[in-house]
Protein backbone atom coordinates (compact mmCIF):
# COMPACT_ATOMS: atom_id res chain seq x y z
CA UNK A 1 0.00 0.00 0.00
CA UNK A 2 1.62 3.05 -1.13
CA UNK A 3 2.01 5.42 1.82
CA UNK A 4 4.23 6.75 4.94
CA UNK A 5 5.73 4.49 6.97
CA UNK A 6 7.00 5.63 10.58
CA UNK A 7 8.71 3.89 13.59
CA UNK A 8 8.50 3.35 16.18
CA UNK A 9 4.81 3.69 16.53
CA UNK A 10 5.39 4.59 20.37
CA UNK A 11 8.83 5.19 22.46
CA UNK A 12 9.25 5.74 26.26
CA UNK A 13 12.79 7.23 26.16
CA UNK A 14 15.42 8.28 28.96
CA UNK A 15 16.18 12.10 29.10
CA UNK A 16 20.16 12.55 27.62
CA UNK A 17 19.45 9.85 25.33
CA UNK A 18 19.88 9.79 21.56
CA UNK A 19 16.51 8.69 19.54
CA UNK A 20 16.04 8.04 15.94
CA UNK A 21 13.01 8.12 14.13
CA UNK A 22 12.04 7.04 10.70
CA UNK A 23 10.20 7.97 8.10
CA UNK A 24 9.59 6.05 4.34
CA UNK A 25 7.44 6.74 1.61
CA UNK A 26 6.90 4.94 -1.53
CA UNK A 27 5.08 7.71 -3.60
CA UNK A 28 8.30 8.96 -4.82
CA UNK A 29 7.25 13.09 -3.19
CA UNK A 30 10.20 15.05 -4.02
CA UNK A 31 9.00 17.26 -0.41
CA UNK A 32 9.44 15.73 3.08
CA UNK A 33 8.16 16.56 6.76
CA UNK A 34 8.29 16.32 10.09
CA UNK A 35 5.99 18.04 12.65
CA UNK A 36 5.29 17.77 16.56
CA UNK A 37 1.63 17.79 17.34
CA UNK A 38 0.91 18.62 21.23
CA UNK A 39 -2.15 19.21 22.95
CA UNK A 40 -3.97 22.95 22.35
CA UNK A 41 -0.99 23.52 20.03
CA UNK A 42 -1.44 23.27 16.29
CA UNK A 43 1.15 21.59 14.17
CA UNK A 44 4.45 23.07 13.63
CA UNK A 45 6.95 22.17 11.82
CA UNK A 46 10.73 21.16 12.95
CA UNK A 47 12.30 20.27 9.38
CA UNK A 48 11.84 19.88 5.80
CA UNK A 49 13.51 18.70 3.11
CA UNK A 50 12.25 20.09 -0.61
CA UNK A 51 14.42 17.48 -2.74
CA UNK A 52 16.75 14.65 -1.64
CA UNK A 53 20.23 15.79 -0.66
CA UNK A 54 18.73 19.30 0.68
CA UNK A 55 16.86 20.34 4.41
CA UNK A 56 15.58 23.07 6.35
CA UNK A 57 14.75 24.38 9.55
CA UNK A 58 10.87 25.10 10.45
CA UNK A 59 9.29 26.75 13.29
CA UNK A 60 11.01 24.27 16.43
CA UNK A 61 14.22 23.14 14.91
CA UNK A 62 16.13 22.78 18.39
CA UNK A 63 17.18 19.97 19.52
CA UNK A 64 16.20 17.82 16.43
CA UNK A 65 18.49 17.15 12.93
CA UNK A 66 17.41 15.14 9.59
CA UNK A 67 18.84 13.75 6.76
CA UNK A 68 17.44 13.32 3.32
CA UNK A 69 20.15 11.11 1.66
CA UNK A 70 17.47 9.75 -0.59
CA UNK A 71 14.12 10.49 -1.83
CA UNK A 72 12.39 7.54 0.50
CA UNK A 73 14.52 8.40 3.89
CA UNK A 74 13.68 10.83 5.73
CA UNK A 75 14.71 10.44 9.43
CA UNK A 76 14.60 12.41 12.61
CA UNK A 77 17.66 12.61 15.26
CA UNK A 78 17.39 14.02 18.22
CA UNK A 79 20.46 13.95 19.64
CA UNK A 80 20.30 14.57 23.71
CA UNK A 81 16.47 13.88 24.69
CA UNK A 82 14.73 16.32 26.92
CA UNK A 83 11.34 15.94 28.42
CA UNK A 84 9.34 18.63 26.37
CA UNK A 85 10.38 16.52 23.52
CA UNK A 86 7.26 14.57 24.58
CA UNK A 87 4.90 14.64 21.49
CA UNK A 88 3.94 12.71 18.81
CA UNK A 89 5.68 13.05 15.95
CA UNK A 90 3.86 12.90 11.86
CA UNK A 91 6.29 12.62 8.82
CA UNK A 92 4.59 13.60 5.81
CA UNK A 93 5.46 14.43 2.21
CA UNK A 94 3.79 15.92 -0.51
CA UNK A 95 4.65 16.70 -4.53
CA UNK A 96 4.03 19.69 -6.91
CA UNK A 97 2.22 17.02 -9.06
CA UNK A 98 -0.63 16.71 -6.38
CA UNK A 99 -0.26 20.23 -4.43
CA UNK A 100 2.69 21.26 -2.78
CA UNK A 101 0.77 21.49 0.61
CA UNK A 102 -1.57 18.96 0.05
CA UNK A 103 0.32 16.85 2.34
CA UNK A 104 0.10 12.64 3.19
CA UNK A 105 0.99 11.62 6.83
CA UNK A 106 2.40 8.98 8.37
CA UNK A 107 0.42 7.18 11.17
CA UNK A 108 2.55 9.48 14.02
CA UNK A 109 5.59 7.93 16.36
CA UNK A 110 4.63 8.97 19.85
CA UNK A 111 7.57 9.59 21.97
CA UNK A 112 7.75 9.96 25.66
CA UNK A 113 11.06 11.46 27.17
CA UNK A 114 11.17 10.83 31.31
CA UNK B 1 3.54 37.35 11.85
CA UNK B 2 1.36 34.85 11.17
CA UNK B 3 -2.02 33.72 13.07
CA UNK B 4 -4.51 31.27 12.86
CA UNK B 5 -7.81 31.21 15.17
CA UNK B 6 -10.30 28.40 15.30
CA UNK B 7 -12.88 27.14 18.03
CA UNK B 8 -11.60 24.99 20.32
CA UNK B 9 -14.10 22.23 20.41
CA UNK B 10 -18.17 22.26 18.89
CA UNK B 11 -21.23 20.24 19.56
CA UNK B 12 -23.56 19.29 16.91
CA UNK B 13 -26.60 17.00 16.47
CA UNK B 14 -26.21 13.46 13.78
CA UNK B 15 -28.14 14.73 10.45
CA UNK B 16 -27.41 18.43 11.18
CA UNK B 17 -25.05 20.93 9.47
CA UNK B 18 -22.18 22.46 11.05
CA UNK B 19 -19.78 25.35 10.39
CA UNK B 20 -16.58 25.60 11.91
CA UNK B 21 -14.75 28.94 11.21
CA UNK B 22 -11.03 30.30 10.58
CA UNK B 23 -9.74 33.41 10.63
CA UNK B 24 -6.06 34.19 9.60
CA UNK B 25 -3.27 36.59 9.54
CA UNK B 26 -0.48 36.55 6.95
CA UNK B 27 1.97 38.62 5.06
CA UNK B 28 1.04 37.54 2.24
CA UNK B 29 -1.77 34.95 0.65
CA UNK B 30 -0.96 31.55 -0.82
CA UNK B 31 -4.32 29.60 -0.17
CA UNK B 32 -5.97 28.27 2.69
CA UNK B 33 -6.11 24.58 3.53
CA UNK B 34 -8.76 22.41 5.93
CA UNK B 35 -7.50 18.59 7.37
CA UNK B 36 -9.45 16.53 8.98
CA UNK B 37 -7.78 14.30 12.13
CA UNK B 38 -9.54 11.74 13.75
CA UNK B 39 -8.40 10.79 17.18
CA UNK B 40 -5.65 9.01 17.28
CA UNK B 41 -4.78 9.15 13.70
CA UNK B 42 -3.21 11.39 11.31
CA UNK B 43 -4.44 14.61 9.22
CA UNK B 44 -5.77 13.86 6.11
CA UNK B 45 -6.51 16.66 3.36
CA UNK B 46 -9.53 17.92 2.91
CA UNK B 47 -9.76 21.00 0.49
CA UNK B 48 -7.85 24.02 -0.48
CA UNK B 49 -9.31 27.79 -1.35
CA UNK B 50 -7.26 30.10 -2.84
CA UNK B 51 -9.91 32.49 -4.39
CA UNK B 52 -12.98 33.96 -2.43
CA UNK B 53 -15.93 31.78 -2.77
CA UNK B 54 -17.60 28.38 -1.79
CA UNK B 55 -16.04 25.31 -2.54
CA UNK B 56 -18.40 22.43 -2.51
CA UNK B 57 -17.48 18.82 -2.43
CA UNK B 58 -19.91 16.46 -1.84
CA UNK B 59 -21.07 16.65 1.86
CA UNK B 60 -17.97 19.15 2.82
CA UNK B 61 -17.79 22.89 1.67
CA UNK B 62 -15.11 25.24 2.04
CA UNK B 63 -15.67 28.98 1.98
CA UNK B 64 -12.93 32.16 2.01
CA UNK B 65 -13.07 35.56 2.15
CA UNK B 66 -9.27 37.07 1.57
CA UNK B 67 -10.54 40.72 2.50
CA UNK B 68 -11.89 39.24 5.55
CA UNK B 69 -9.16 36.87 6.54
CA UNK B 70 -11.99 34.42 7.26
CA UNK B 71 -12.55 30.82 6.36
CA UNK B 72 -15.00 28.23 6.85
CA UNK B 73 -15.70 24.75 6.27
CA UNK B 74 -19.24 23.56 6.14
CA UNK B 75 -20.59 20.14 6.98
CA UNK B 76 -23.60 18.63 5.65
CA UNK B 77 -26.17 16.06 6.56
CA UNK B 78 -23.35 14.97 9.88
CA UNK B 79 -22.91 11.36 10.64
CA UNK B 80 -20.96 10.08 13.60
CA UNK B 81 -17.78 9.10 11.33
CA UNK B 82 -17.36 12.93 11.34
CA UNK B 83 -16.08 13.37 14.59
CA UNK B 84 -12.48 14.57 14.41
CA UNK B 85 -10.82 17.65 14.66
CA UNK B 86 -10.56 19.78 11.61
CA UNK B 87 -7.64 21.54 11.40
CA UNK B 88 -7.17 24.69 9.28
CA UNK B 89 -3.72 25.71 7.76
CA UNK B 90 -2.35 28.48 5.61
CA UNK B 91 1.38 28.71 4.09
CA UNK B 92 3.65 30.98 5.36
CA UNK B 93 7.07 33.09 3.17
CA UNK B 94 8.25 30.12 2.74
CA UNK B 95 5.23 28.17 1.57
CA UNK B 96 5.49 26.25 4.83
CA UNK B 97 2.00 25.45 6.52
CA UNK B 98 0.95 27.19 9.66
CA UNK B 99 -1.28 25.29 11.34
CA UNK B 100 -4.16 26.67 13.78
CA UNK B 101 -4.73 24.57 16.79
CA UNK B 102 -7.63 22.37 15.23
CA UNK B 103 -11.50 22.37 16.29
CA UNK B 104 -12.79 19.11 17.76
CA UNK B 105 -16.23 18.64 16.58
CA UNK B 106 -18.32 16.47 18.63
CA UNK B 107 -21.51 14.94 17.05
CA UNK B 108 -24.42 13.72 19.12
CA UNK B 109 -27.10 10.90 18.12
Amino acid sequence: IAGITQAPTSQILAAGRRMTLRCTQDMRHNAMYWYRQDLGLGLRLIHYSNTAGTTGKGEVPDGYSVSRANTDDFPLTLASAVPSQTSVYFCASSDEATGANVLTFGAGSRLTVL
Amino acid sequence: GQNIDQPTEMTATEGAIVQINCTYQTSGFNGLFWYQQHAGEAPTFLSYNVLDGLEEKGRFSSFLSRSKGYSYLLLKELQMKDSASYLCAVPDSNYQLIWGAGTKLIIKP
